[in-house]
């Protein structure tokens, strides 16, 4: 059974401060990584992916991925009130790409 | 930007009853997909969908469900018999490719068993 694991927090940062968010998965032949940001009632939204070992970055957001301890990361820099939400990692999980998702750590920026 | 639709936003049914949940992919998208979310719990694959066929289902996706692509644009879930069990967020999402292609999410339907 293929998991995805990450913490489901809450994760309370000051505004301003950076935010890392940890997950870990079982299948040392997953290829394809996803992390979706997910409000309160509301469907995931996709804000980063990663393929390759080591740094992606977008804006405000780094993704990092080792493949070796089957580990990825999301750090989130100059947090906002408005990051306030669940954050979903996700790992493809079969050939056709459907995803398995972690639970979701759900992260709190205090003004 | 285009994105997924996914209609109704609501569904409240009684047990017993069939419901279809419809959906709109975003146009050039060749990967198709349905997940659901019961409250407060992960988001589960169900399907996913490929040259007009099935091409992966999980233990969820049982004889009470289908799906469909009856025209080019619309991508259907039909939940033959619902169960109280049923009650959750469906979300259809999209793929411009599998295993590396990113999925984007429709707002999904809520759908109540009574």
């Amino acid at each position: 059974q293929k998991e995805v694991e990450q913490n489901s927090g809450p994760l309370s940062v000051p505004e301003g401060a950076i935010a890392s968010l940890n997950c870990t998965y079982s299948d040392r032949g997953s290829q394809s990584f996803f992390w979706y940001r997910q409000y309160s009632g509301k469907s995931p939204e996709l804000i980063m992916f990663i393929y390759s070992n080591g740094d992606k970055e977008d804006g405000r957001f780094t993704a990092q991925l080792n493949k070796a301890s089957q580990y990825v990361s999301l750090l989130i820099r100059d947090s906002q009130p408005s990051d306030s939400a669940t954050y979903l990692c996700a790992v493809n999980g079969g050939s056709q790409g459907n995803l398995i998702f972690g639970k979701g750590t759900k992260l709190s920026v205090k003004p | 930007e285009p994105e997924v639709t996914q209609t109704p936003s609501h569904q409240v049914t009684q047990m017993g009853q069939e419901v279809i949940l419809r959906c709109v992919p975003i146009s050039n998208h060749l990967y198709f997909y349905w997940y659901r979310q019961i409250l407060g719990q992960k988001v589960e694959f169900l399907v996913s969908f490929y040259n007009n066929e099935i091409s992966e289902k999980s233990e969820i996706f049982d004889d009470q469900f289908s799906v469909e692509r009856p025209d080019g644009s619309n991508f259907t879930l039909k939940i033959r018999s619902t169960k109280l069990e049923d009650s959750a967020m469906y979300f259809c999402a999209s793929s411009e490719a599998g295993t590396s292609g990113r999925k984007f999410f429709g707002p999904g339907t809520r759908l109540t068993v009574l």
